[in-house]
């Protein structure tokens, strides 16, 4: 079982909410990401983040935020959500003992209307 | 042109059947190859991955690079329904930290 956790798992929500999508890893991971999938596309990286205070934007334009004030919690932040948002979002840790390999959290389903 | 190439399927295959899934890509740089597997409302999850050239096994399953070809396969050995899921490749220049590139996924369903 993996220890990234995301919530909620699913949500629905009207145009112009914000809305903030969590993410918490009890591993202790420096470097954490967030990737956005859509059916029939590829994982694409809209954030990332090597360790607190850190935070860099992927590269997948993306209107949301990101924010990393404690190791294990990195939320991601749509200030007024639209349509045009409604995807599946990933987070993901890398453990720096390992060669490669993200840990990824079950997503959350965002569904705007 | 995508870095990664991904036939997405879906692939529907008998019990027990020899499975092959494959992608392309354009990077020559390259060095990291990796294979996830997602099961419906999950995320991805990392089944194994190779450094450089050559074949890597684990149990059912092998993977095999060919950085002439620019060409990389996984191949699943006496399918189960368990086996059932999508399978992304992903490649990265360098190990963790380094950026991953996803392919988009190839759908398999193993029939019991």
């Amino acid at each position: 079982e993996a220890d990234i956790y995301q919530t909620p798992r699913y949500l629905v929500i009207g145009t112009g909410k914000k809305i903030t999508l969590e993410c918490s890893q009890t591993m202790g991971h420096d470097k954490m990401y967030w990737y956005q999938q859509d059916p029939g596309m590829e994982l694409h990286l809209i954030h990332y983040s090597y360790g607190v205070n850190s935070t860099e934007k992927g590269d997948l334009s993306s209107e949301s935020t990101v924010s990393r004030i404690r190791t294990e919690h990195f939320p991601l932040t749509l200030e007024s959500a639209r349509p045009s948002h409604t995807s599946q979002y990933l987070c993901a840790s890398s453990d720096p003992g390992r060669a490669v390999g993200y840990t990824f959290g079950s997503g959350t389903r965002l569904t705007v209307v | 042109q995508k870095e990664v190439e991904q036939d997405p399927g879906p692939l529907s295959v008998p019990e027990g059947a020899i499975v092959s899934l494959n992608c392309t890509y354009s990077n020559s740089a390259f060095q990291y190859f990796m294979w996830y597997r997602q099961y419906s409302r999950k995320g991805p999850e990392l089944l194994m991955y190779t450094y450089s050239s050559g074949n890597k096994e684990d149990g059912r399953f092998t993977a095999q690079v060919d950085k002439s070809s620019k060409y990389i396969s996984l191949f699943i050995r006496d399918s189960q329904p368990s086996d059932s899921a999508t399978y992304l490749c992903a490649m990265s220049e360098g190990g963790t930290g380094n950026q991953f590139y996803f392919g988009t996924g190839t759908s398999l369903t193993v029939i019991p």
